[in-house]
């Protein structure tokens, strides 16, 4: 099982939806990062939060830390937001002790 | 766009051969993580060099191995390619440990053939 699990995997939207991407995590953090991957593989940060809701235009991540859940946002969903959305953690401890852990990324496409 | 490049953007290489990819931290940052992201998966941490030392290493067996130089931009070299090494090769720099303020480079994108 992985350290960071995703869901969905993909994601398929039409233009206006309002969009949800989950993330769990088993390992203990300090905070929680969520990035977004263009084809090409640049990657660009939108959030790091280790607790409560952070906005930013049409984008709002929230963390739940007892829990071990994080959620991104994005309502009126454009397709210039089609990307990949990866949520990576900073773990406390074991052999990645202080660097970041990745899920496996969300696929989201929206239609015009 | 962030201030960290990586050369090449895209690069082929035969089974059996040795690879040198290039990384230039953010001004300012003197640390650089090495990630590894195959195909359909999420970026895998390979390396860290803070102040031109190794300062923690994922899973990845000895052929590959890393530099950091005196202005802090860093290579990664990985000896006796193997096919599944193709994968995108990320380096992000940062400030100390500060890893979740990193800046990404936009990767290079290795085929072994």
């Amino acid at each position: 099982k992985n350290e960071v699990e995703q869901s969905p995997q993909n994601l398929t939207a039409q233009e206006g939806e309002f969009i949800t991407i989950n993330c769990s995590y088993s390992v203990g953090i300090s905070a929680l990062h969520w990035l977004q991957q263009h084809p090409g593989g640049g990657i660009v940060s939108l959030f790091m939060l280790s607790s409560g809701k952070k906005k930013h235009g049409r984008l709002i991540a929230t963390i739940n830390i007892q829990e071990k859940h994080s959620s991104l946002h994005i309502t009126a969903s454009h397709p210039r937001d089609s990307a990949v959305y990866i949520c990576a953690v900073r773990s406390d401890y074991g052999g990645s002790q202080g660097n970041l852990i990745f899920g496996k990324g969300t696929k989201l496409s929206v239609k015009p | 766009e962030t201030g960290v490049t990586q050369s090449p953007t895209h690069l082929i290489k035969t089974r059996g051969q040795q690879v040198t990819l290039r990384c230039s931290s953010q001004s300012g940052h003197n640390t650089v993580s090495w990630y590894q992201q195959a195909l359909g998966q999420g970026p895998q941490f390979i390396f860290q060099y803070y102040r031109e030392e190794e300062n923690g290493r994922g899973n990845f067996p000895p052929r590959f191995s890393g530099l950091q130089f005196p202005n802090y931009s860093s290579e990664l070299n990985v000896n006796a390619l193997e096919l599944d090494d193709s994968a995108l090769y990320l380096c992000a720099s940062s400030l100390g440990n500060r890893v979740l303020e990193a800046f990404f480079g936009q990767g290079t994108r290795l085929t072994v053939v």
